[in-house]
């Protein structure tokens, strides 16, 4: 079966650093997502990965092992509106996206 | 730009009713979908559309419907709601270097 597993919560404090795992079974890879989605909103896209290694964007990073099917969300010097669920979603082989849960991350002061 | 909007924000509806969820974008994007998103549960697929005139079923696709008329408008119906579809439903497209989507604000239904 296809499956996504995250987290289902973490707590940091503001201004720390925060590593949000991912791990994948899937039948086939075509990339995978970070999106950011806040309580009652939208998700909205973070990053995108479909090669091996590390990709950043301003505070946010994102690192991919396809071999290990692996997968992470760093999160520098947070901040109080980081607080939201990070969902992990992969492009299997039909090109539809598979989603994880989603992480709820809290941050405290 | 308003992106994706969706129509209506919620909505209490009683189960054998049916119910037509709205979803217009102003993007041009050729690839649609719906999803309903569950506590606990990642989003699943309902219905998606890879340009207008198609459509084809996702992972949920039991007891809905959708059409594809033309570019901009992707409709969800539920012909005959039962309590089981209370969630919140968001229309999405995709576009963009990595085809990522796009998502509307959601509806959130609730069938009594």
């Amino acid at each position: 079966g296809q499956n996504i597993d995250q987290p289902t919560e973490m707590t940091a404090t503001e201004g720390a650093i925060v590593q949000i795992n991912c791990t994948y079974q899937t039948s086939g890879f075509n990339g995978l997502f970070w999106y950011q989605q806040h309580a009652g909103e939208a998700p909205t896209f973070l990053s995108y990965n479909v090669l091996d290694g590390l990709e950043e964007k301003g505070r946010f990073s994102s690192f991919l092992s396809r071999s290990k099917g692996y997968s992470y969300l760093l999160l520098k010097e947070l901040q109080m509106k980081d607080s939201a669920s990070y969902l992990c979603a992969v492009k299997g082989s039909n090109y539809q996206l598979i989603w994880g849960a989603g992480t709820k991350l809290i941050i405290k002061p | 730009t308003a992106g994706i909007t969706q129509a209506p924000t919620s909505q209490i509806l009683a189960a054998g009713r049916s119910m037509t969820l709205r979803c217009t974008q102003d993007m041009r994007h050729n690839a649609m979908y719906w999803y309903r998103q569950d506590l606990g549960l990642g989003l699943r697929l309902i219905h998606y559309s890879n340009t207008a005139g198609t459509t084809g079923k996702g992972e949920v696709p039991d007891g809905y419907s959708v059409s594809r008329a033309n570019t901009d408008d992707f409709p969800l119906t539920l012909a005959s709601a039962v309590p089981s579809q209370t969630s919140v439903y968001f229309c999405a497209s995709s576009g963009g270097d990595s085809g990522e989507l796009f998502f509307g604000e959601g509806s959130r239904l609730t069938v009594l």
